[in-house]
């Protein structure tokens, strides 16, 4: 079955650079959530969008932004990138509406910032 | 807002013997419980799910939850562990409420089994 596709990998920047990370979803489904995982720690939630538009929003640093394209895809921009960005950024689908959502979680992009 | 208590950030088990994982939820609204697997440098992988439905939740590779409102826990069990189930494991909850199933996870748990 297909998965969620996050692009790239494995990222390297330095500071005060900028960033950007790419999500595809499950095909039909419609909502994307964005997660921060620092090192040792538990996920956070960042952002999500559902059809587009902008539906829940976390602990994201005003240096971020996101959106979620017509094709469902979604982009998390992060400029003036800081050390503590440095992390693994899981992006998460599902399909709103049935009685049991669940989100399927993509394998990551691990961001190091130097 | 609802949360998770993850107890004990490390669980060591023998191979073959049973595993237990705890997590206590907290939560304004009945909530969606998860548990979630994560392997070394890979992504989340989801083993089970509590939706409202049956409070004895079996998912994959063998593990299984309990509901159990009284004691708003949601522990994972697994009844013979195996060398393959060493991994980080993360409790996570969710608001039933549409437009708001953002996951809160716990701290997470590594489960290490010894030969």
């Amino acid at each position: 079955a297909a998965g969620v596709i996050q692009s790239p990998r494995h990222l390297i920047k330095e500071k005060r650079e900028t960033a950007t990370l790419k999500c595809y979803p499950i095909p039909r489904h419609d909502t994307v959530y964005w997660y921060q995982q620092g090192p040792g720690q538990d996920p956070q939630f960042l952002i999500s969008f559902y059809e587009k538009m902008q539906s829940d929003k976390g602990s994201i640093p005003d240096r971020f932004s996101a959106q979620q394209f017509s094709d469902y895809h979604s982009e998390l921009n992060m400029s003036s990138l800081e050390l503590g960005d440095s992390a693994l950024y899981f992006c998460a689908s599902s399909l709103r509406g049935g009685p049991q959502e669940t989100q399927y979680f993509g394998p990551g992009t691990r961001l190091l910032v130097l | 807002a609802q949360s998770v208590t993850q107890l004990g950030s490390h669980v060591s088990v023998s191979e073959g013997a049973l595993v237990l994982l705890r997590c206590n939820y907290s939560s304004s609204v009945p909530p969606y419980l998860f548990w979630y697997v994560q392997y070394p440098n890979q992504g989340l992988q989801l083993l089970l799910k509590y939706t409202s439905a049956a409070t004895l939740v079996k998912g994959i590779n063998g593990f299984e939850a309990e509901f159990k409102k009284s004691e708003t826990s949601f522990h994972l069990t697994k009844p013979s562990a195996h060398m393959s189930d060493a991994a980080e494991y993360f409790c996570a909850v969710s608001d039933q409420g549409f437009g708001n199933e953002k996951l809160t996870f716990g701290t997470g748990t590594r489960l290490t089994i010894i030969p």
